[in-house]
């Protein structure tokens, strides 16, 4: 079952903070994030494992509740190229072949 | 730079045509993916291989095989294109282990017509 991405989209002006979720319905061992832009390939920004720590990576982190089966993105400050469509990856087995299920996705728009 | 290349960026077929999409890393990866991408729902797995010769069904297998002769080679292969099976086709691969991410190829855009 894929996981619940909110929300769907997301407008901000330059400097707005905003926060996307990713819930699933399983247990989760990973959670990782990722970044498209309009006509490119899905580029990889950070992963959270079931234990760890919150990421950072430049002014975009992520926090893993095991709990609540969940995990968030916090994009602080936001600049023009953080605009994008963001997605979350969950794992749930720690193997080998660790295949991801992909949320549907939330469109954010950065402004002048 | 590391690089997952796919072989077409965009593709049109028939209906009913045998189609296969190539995939090909340099990074010495274990692990690829393919995925297919449509508007609201995201990515969805179609297969995956986590070595040569080894292939595993993702969620949504039907209608595609997949082939891995060398590490560095994912095939994708539909047997008997359908209009439904028009969509963006994403390919990926992953260094073994539970703390790497995916790196992704440029996707091919496949229309089934």
């Amino acid at each position: 079952q894929q996981p619940v991405q909110s929300p769907q989209a997301v407008i901000l002006r330059e400097g707005e903070d905003a926060v996307i979720n990713c819930s699933s319905s399983k247990a989760l061992y990973s959670v990782h994030w990722y970044r498209q832009k309009h006509g490119e390939a899905p580029v990889f920004l950070m992963i959270l494992l079931k234990g760890g720590e919150q990421k950072g990576h430049d002014k975009i982190s992520a926090s893993f509740n095991e709990k609540k089966q969940q995990s968030s993105l916090y994009l602080t400050a936001s600049q023009l190229s953080y605009s994008g469509t963001y997605f979350c990856g969950t794992g749930h087995f720690k193997a080998a072949g660790n295949k991801l299920t992909f949320g549907g996705g939330t469109r954010v728009l950065v402004k002048p | 730079d590391v690089k997952v290349t796919q072989s077409s960026r965009y593709l049109v077929k028939r209906t009913g045509e045998k189609v296969f999409l190539e995939c090909v890393q340099d990074m010495d990866h274990e692990n690829m993916f393919w995925y297919r991408q449509d508007p609201g729902l995201g990515l969805r797995l179609i297969y995956f291989s986590y070595d040569v010769k080894m292939k595993e069904k993702g969620d949504i297998p039907e209608g595609y095989s997949v082939s891995r002769e060398k590490k560095e080679r994912f095939s994708l292969i539909l047997e008997s294109a359908s209009t439904n099976q028009t969509s963006m086709y994403l390919c990926a691969s992953q260094l073994m282990g539970g703390g790497n991410g995916y790196t992704f190829g440029s996707g091919t855009r496949l229309t089934v017509v």
